[in-house]
């Protein structure tokens, strides 16, 4: 299957900083990436839908100045949280989506990066 | 608005059962739907995905059907392992936008 990977997988933090992380399909070109976070025991809820070239599409009730997408290339996208507080912590998952392969808008899902922010 | 809803939450089987993971989806105007398994703390792996046009899916001991008269998507693990023990994830992907809404997870436990 199609990989994607994510990096830092876990990061720390103080409050105020800001933390960026990568999304990168490996094998496949992705013109459409998807943002989750993840609370405990709570299922994906969609941040954002990042689409290559241009500006990133955001749910409501997400802060589009906080949380800045950046999808530059077809292979990888970027989320950097800005200026963190500790309400940001949770796991933040990436997924590309296929569209040139026989399983035709597939999500295929990045390991996730877990951020804390003290 | 597209809700996706899974029965039960959670679920604790001896190994060797055959069980249902239940998902139902309020908006039939699906593209696909996949499942998926989460290991704790850990991302996604896709199992099976189902286009709109189809009626089930098959890989290994997994089976999983779609209904979208009804709204429903079935997961159909037989013979259970403890290795199965994860948290299963259906999602619907509508189509206009292609998002994809998850539900809440069956957090799924077998005992040896």
């Amino acid at each position: 299957g199609a990989v994607v990977s994510q990096h830092p997988s876990r990061v720390i933090c103080k409050s105020g900083t800001s933390v960026k992380i990568e999304c990168r399909s490996l094998d496949f070109q992705a013109t459409t990436m998807f943002w989750y976070r993840q609370f405990p025991k709570q299922s994906l809820m969609l941040m954002a839908t990042s689409n290559e070239g241009s500006k990133a599409t955001y749910e409501q009730g997400v802060e589009k100045d906080k949380f800045l997408i950046n999808h530059a290339s077809l292979t990888l996208s970027t989320l950097t949280v800005t200026s963190a507080h500790p309400e940001d912590s949770s796991f933040y998952i990436c997924s590309a989506r296929v569209g040139d392969r026989g399983r035709y808008n597939e999500q295929f899902f990045g390991p996730g990066t877990r951020l804390t922010v003290l | 608005k597209q809700e996706v809803t899974q029965i039960p939450a959670a679920l604790s089987v001896p190994e060797g059962e055959n069980l249902v993971l239940n998902c139902s989806f309020t908006d039939s105007a699906i593209y696909n739907l996949q499942w998926f398994r989460q290991d704790p703390g850990k991302g996604l792996t896709s199992l099976l995905l189902i286009q709109s046009s189809q009626r089930e899916q098959t890989s290994g001991r997994l089976n999983a059907s779609l209904d979208k008269s009804s709204g429903r998507s079935t997961l159909y693990i037989a013979a259970s392992q403890p290795g199965d023990s994860a948290t299963y994830l259906c999602a619907a992907v509508n189509t206009g936008g292609f998002k994809t809404i998850f539900g809440a997870g069956t957090r799924l436990f077998v005992k040896a």
